[in-house]
């Protein structure tokens, strides 16, 4: 089955860059898109198709993919940007979402 | 603007069933489908499945085979979620969201369904 693999945790000090790495074997083939999923809220888009970023998203937010592996980046990092990131592809093959291990964002 | 709203807290004893609603304003209802999602308490996203709202046709995840059943009221502007048989490991936050070209661009704020005795 299709799987998306992301680094459990990332620390990340204020001012700093923080990279989420997502990784599949097939990730070559589909779009990419990232959720940020603060403390006891629902999911927000902050990515989509790979390095679109949604309208009222910061300009700190970016994203990229290589290979086999898709980044979210957040540059100059605010203790407000804390919260679980996910990653997630529509897989085609099998017509289904997939969603990333997640991630979550602490900020020192 | 667009909103999905929810239907409020669950309780129920194992062996029961729920129906959770997702009632979607700011927007034509049958122009985007809803993905139901599930969240187990510290747990990741799990995709459940979505359902076509100009078709009304579910397509449902592997692990949510059986129980699990969506439907819609396009009338109310509105898509279901129904669990039969409860089990423990139900006990979880349950999230529906807007598809939109294959990504989801705006979710519900979750409903929390718990199963004990």
């Amino acid at each position: 089955s299709y799987v998306l693999t992301q680094p459990p945790s990332v620390s990340v000090a204020p001012g700093k860059t923080a990279r989420i790495t997502c990784a599949g074997n097939n990730i070559g083939r589909e779009s990419v898109h990232w959720y940020q999923q603060k403390p006891g809220q629902a999911p927000v888009l902050v990515m989509s198709d790979d390095s679109d970023r949604p309208s009222g998203i910061p300009e700190r937010f970016s994203g990229a993919k290589s290979g086999s592996t898709a980044t979210l980046t957040i540059s100059r990092v605010e203790a407000g940007d804390e919260a679980d990131f996910y990653c997630q592809v529509w897989d085609s093959y099998t017509d289904r979402y997939v969603f990333g291990t997640g991630t979550k964002v602490t900020v020192l | 603007q667009l909103h999905l709203v929810q239907s409020g807290s669950e309780w129920k004893k194992p062996g029961a069933s729920v129906k959770v609603s997702c009632k979607a304003s700011g927007y034509t209802f049958t122009d985007y489908g809803v993905h139901w999602v599930r969240q187990a308490p510290g747990q990741g996203l799990e995709w459940m499945g979505w359902i076509n709202t100009n078709t009304g046709n579910p397509a449902y995840a592997q692990d949510f085979t059986g129980r699990f059943v969506f439907s819609l009221d396009t009338s109310v502007s509105t898509a279901y979620l129904q669990i039969s048989s409860l089990k423990g490991e139900d006990t979880a936050v349950y999230y529906c969201a807007r598809d939109s070209n294959r990504r989801t661009d705006s979710w519900g704020q979750g409903t929390l369904v718990t199963v004990s005795s």
